[in-house]
């Protein structure tokens, strides 16, 4: 089976912007999990997906958004972007809950 | 309370020797403790993960000991190889989300 995808996988932003992100999840797969993951605060959970209900969310500003389609894929939108969002951000996909496999990311750095 | 505290911060061992990483944890309700690998630009990969009802659990080179009334857990990588050498992630879950440790830099020297 083909793993976790997610695109792009690099970006660069200016403050401000806004930002996309897509995630595929294994084929199969329902669940669908994003983290942030920085050299000071390590990897942090942002939200979870489940059948296109948010299941589960972590303890971000609402600049962080996501969703999920019927076909399981998901994006996550960050609003108004600051200099602190310069992460890579990882999108984990399971078939229910637990065990999660994560995709390589896509590192966002804002300007 | 939902932290999961994880040592060394890095870790320097010689080819063939045993890798340990620890991991300790004050929730009880978490109930799913895996590990994952990560290298340098990629996700991190699951490894090996345990459940607080079994006390070890091994796969390959690697083995997970549980200590459930110390809230402790660790990773042991035995006959370590220069390929080993990675960041290791100890996590805790409940609900659906996982709560990563610090991570461990292991460099395994030849």
């Amino acid at each position: 089976k083909a793993g976790v995808t997610q695109t792009p996988r690099y970006l660069i932003k200016t403050r401000g912007q806004q930002v996309t992100l897509s995630c595929s999840p294994i084929s199969g797969h329902r669940s669908v999990s994003w983290y942030q993951q920085t050299p000071g605060q390590g990897l942090q959970f942002l939200f979870e997906y489940f059948s296109e209900t948010q299941r589960n969310k972590g303890n971000f500003p609402g600049r962080f958004s996501g969703r999920q389609f019927s076909n399981s894929r998901s994006e996550m939108n960050v609003s108004t972007l600051e200099l602190g969002d310069s992460a890579l951000y990882l999108c984990a996909s399971s078939l229910r809950r637990l065990p999660q496999y994560f995709g390589p990311g896509t590192r966002l750095l804002v300007l | 309370q939902q932290q999961v505290k994880q040592s060394p911060q890095s870790l320097i061992v010689q080819k063939g020797g045993i890798s340990i990483i620890n991991c300790a944890y004050e929730n009880t309700a978490f109930d799913y403790f895996p590990w994952y690998q990560q290298f340098p630009g990629k996700g991190p990969a699951l490894l090996i993960a345990i459940r607080p009802d079994v006390s070890e659990k091994k796969e390959g080179r690697f083995t997970i000991s549980f200590n459930k009334s110390a809230k402790q857990f660790s990773l042991h990588i035995m006959d370590s190889q220069p390929g080993d050498s990675a960041t290791y992630f100890c996590a805790a879950s409940w609900t659906d989300k996982l709560i990563f440790g610090t991570g461990t830099r292991l460099q395994v020297f030849p």
